[in-house]
């Protein structure tokens, strides 16, 4: 089972920073890898296919890089609905797995 | 516009079986991989099982093989989970999610609001 390591845990910043959220695979998962953004009470919703291609109405100031087992995402200028959590998941191999999230709350 | 809508939860005993489904629409369903994600209170993702779009492949997480069943019918764009044996650990919201293919290794596109199923006595 292909492990996700999510880093940092929790990350606190003040709205208009930016933020960079890191994902860690245990193995290569090529590009086969993908981010969503969960908040309270809501289910999650894809961000980021691909390892950086955005999905549908996703803003451009989410911004996601990386390949094999090492992942970035990336938010620019944080807006008042970018807190949340966030989950990486690998769809390379089975099982399919995700991290473990990275909360991103108000400073 | 894609829709996902789970029923089926509540609470169940120890030892005690529960049936989810999710109705789909918006999109061709056969065409599409489904999948469980589950999470428990207060914790992050965990992937349960997916289906093919034909219904002819599944897998599941070794941890929930041969307590839980995911099938799926066609003709009434709904997805389905058995769940059997439950425990306490099992308590969580369960969500139907549209796979990105229609097999091998999806990403998940579009997700149900979820069901709660509480495990408890």
């Amino acid at each position: 089972e292909i492990v996700l390591t999510q880093s940092p845990a929790t990350l606190s910043v003040s709205p208009g920073e930016g933020a960079t959220l890191s994902c860690r695979a245990s193995q290569s998962v090529n590009r086969n890898f993908a981010w969503y953004q969960q908040k309270p009470g809501q289910a999650p919703r894809l961000l980021i296919y691909g390892a950086s291609t955005g999905a549908t109405g996703i803003p451009a100031r989410f911004v996601a890089s990386g390949s094999g087992t090492e992942f970035t995402l990336t938010i620019t200028s944080l807006q008042s609905e970018d807190f949340a959590v966030y989950y990486c998941q690998q769809y390379n191999n089975w099982p399919l797995t995700f991290g473990g999230g990275t909360k991103v709350e108000i400073k | 516009e894609v829709q996902l809508l789970e029923s089926g939860g509540g609470l169940v005993q120890p030892g005690g079986s529960l049936s989810l489904s999710c109705a789909a629409s918006g999109f061709t369903f056969r065409n599409y991989a489904m999948t469980w994600v589950r999470q428990a209170p207060g914790k992050g993702l965990e992937w349960v099982s997916i289906i093919s779009g034909s219904g002819d492949n599944t897998y599941y997480t070794d941890s929930m093989k041969g307590r839980f069943t995911i099938s799926r019918d066609n003709s009434k764009n709904t997805l389905y989970l058995q769940l059997n044996s439950l425990g306490a650990d099992d308590t969580a919201v369960y969500y139907c999610a549209k796979g990105s293919s229609s097999w091998y290794f999806p990403y998940f596109d579009y997700w149900g609001q979820g069901a709660l199923v509480t495990v408890s006595s």
